[in-house]
């Protein structure tokens, strides 16, 4: 059971560049998320898609978009980068409400170490 | 708007010694709470939650309970290992809606523990 898969592992962009990070979970969770994590600040949301067809905006949305491709996929798209969007990126999956209420939280992919120059 | 607030770090302990971690958060409602420990290299992995007041979360030695009354939710071992050290993040997601992993997260505390 591989949990979320992101993609790639490592990326260095030049200012300007245009890239996509993958994500795929395989636990039939029906919410995925983008945060991204910064030294000091802890993990700030980026985008979420509750289900299979909506996406809403988080904390720092600016220069990012997403695309929810299926249920198991929720790509992350930087169009122009930019320093300031070096960072680590993590995607992230959810349950929803189970039969007992919610219970909350998420599971995480490995990270993606992006670098801006 | 929802917040969370852990204390300073980094933390240093001696393999044995005794470990707090203090969280307190800012909500509306009654949230979910959280731990999560990241190793290095590694992504988040949840260590623990609580999901109503007076709670008790636990796994792997580690603690936390769920104090609506001082709006708290510290995490606590008895007695620390090398293995445990690692990056810890307090988190909260709101009560009701479908989207629970939409999490705050504290700014996280760098454990480092020393044999």
């Amino acid at each position: 059971n591989a949990g979320v898969t992101q993609t790639p592992k490592f990326q260095v962009l030049k200012t300007g560049q245009s890239m996509t990070l993958q994500c795929a979970q395989d636990m039939n969770h029906n919410s995925m998320y983008w945060y991204r994590q910064d030294p000091g600040m802890g993990l700030r949301l980026i985008y979420y898609s509750a289900s299979e067809g909506t996406t809403d905006k988080g904390e720092v949305p600016n220069g990012y978009n997403v695309s929810r491709l299926n249920k198991r996929e929720f790509s992350l798209r930087l169009e122009s980068a930019a320093p300031s969007q070096t960072s680590v990126y993590f995607c992230a999956s959810s349950e929803g409400r189970s039969g007992r209420g919610p219970t909350g939280g998420a599971f995480f992919g490995q990270g993606t170490r992006l670098t801006v120059v | 708007g929802n917040s969370v607030t852990q204390m300073e770090g980094p933390v240093t302990l001696s393999e044995e010694a005794f470990l707090t971690i203090n969280c307190t958060y800012t909500a509306t409602g009654y949230p979910s709470l959280f731990w999560y420990v990241q190793y290095p290299g590694e992504g988040l992995q949840l260590l623990l939650k609580a999901t109503k007041a007076d709670d008790k979360g636990s796994n792997k030695g580690f603690e936390a309970t769920y104090r609506k009354e001082t709006t708290s939710f510290h995490l606590e071992k008895g007695s620390v290992q090398v293995s445990d050290s690692a990056v810890y993040f307090c988190a909260l997601s709101r009560s009701g809606g479908t989207s629970y992993g939409k999490l705050t997260f504290g700014q996280g505390t760098i454990l480092t523990v020393h044999p």
